[in-house]
């Protein structure tokens, strides 16, 4: 089965600094999606990026940006030019390409993030 | 506006009563998901549905069952044989991943509490 750990209970950043977020994950699958979602104190859980496996290239959405490490099973999350409404729950996600399977998300715990102005 | 919408959202259920969260999508997707949410966790997988009058037990399906009669519900009941209920419950949607879909489009939630 697949697991996704995401080390870091909690980060803080200054406003306009830059913040990475770590996510590892496990599987013996060579083709799958990962996803970072946000759940801001609304608790809405919204897609920020995503990566398909199979892509070399890092996934890069205005200041967000991923660096995935396919070998390493490691899929961090760097947040640009931080600002007040970047705070949030930030989930990391897996999910199989293949297989009756390939309809299930698996979460990490999360990683608070506080922004300080 | 395309979404989902889950009601209510708040709910108080006394214990031994079994209690049904309302999850309905416009967004024309095959597939739907409910998701648990406790407090230091992430979210994990209750049922999904891929298709209307078919659905598949998720990691904690044990005290929980669902229907799926529409394309557009997919309720939830939490029944008395799920022994600790509260928690934050999530409903998501997506096209099927078999048509190049994988992004899970999420509701706004329920909070379920067992007084």
């Amino acid at each position: 089965a697949q697991t996704v750990t995401q080390s870091q209970p909690e980060m803080s950043v200054q406003e306009a600094e830059t913040v990475t977020l770590s996510c590892t994950y496990d599987t013996s699958e060579s083709d799958y999606y990962l996803f970072w979602y946000k759940q801001p104190p609304s608790r809405q859980m919204i897609l920020v990026i995503r990566q398909e496996a199979y892509k070399q290239q890092n996934a890069t959405e205005n200041r967000f940006s991923v660096n995935f490490q396919k070998a390493a099973k490691s899929f961090s999350l760097k947040i640009s030019d931080s600002q007040l409404g970047d705070a949030a729950m930030y989930f990391c996600a897996y999910r199989s390409a293949w297989g009756g399977s390939n309809y299930k998300l698996t979460f990490g715990k999360g990683t608070l993030l506080t922004v300080n102005p | 506006d395309g979404g989902i919408t889950q009601s209510p959202k708040y709910l108080f259920r006394k214990e031994g009563q079994n209690v049904t969260l309302s999850c309905e999508q416009n967004l024309n997707h095959d597939a739907m998901y409910w998701y648990r949410q406790d407090p230091g966790q992430g979210l994990r997988l209750i049922y999904y549905s891929q298709i209307v009058n078919d659905f598949q037990k998720g990691d904690i399906a044990e005290g929980y069952s669902v229907s799926r009669e529409k394309k557009e519900s997919f309720p939830l009941t939490v029944t008395s044989a799920q022994k600790n209920p509260t928690a934050f419950y999530l409903c998501a949607s997506s096209t099927s991943p078999g048509q190049g879909g994988n992004e899970q489009f999420f509701g706004p939630g329920t909070r379920l509490t067992v007084l």
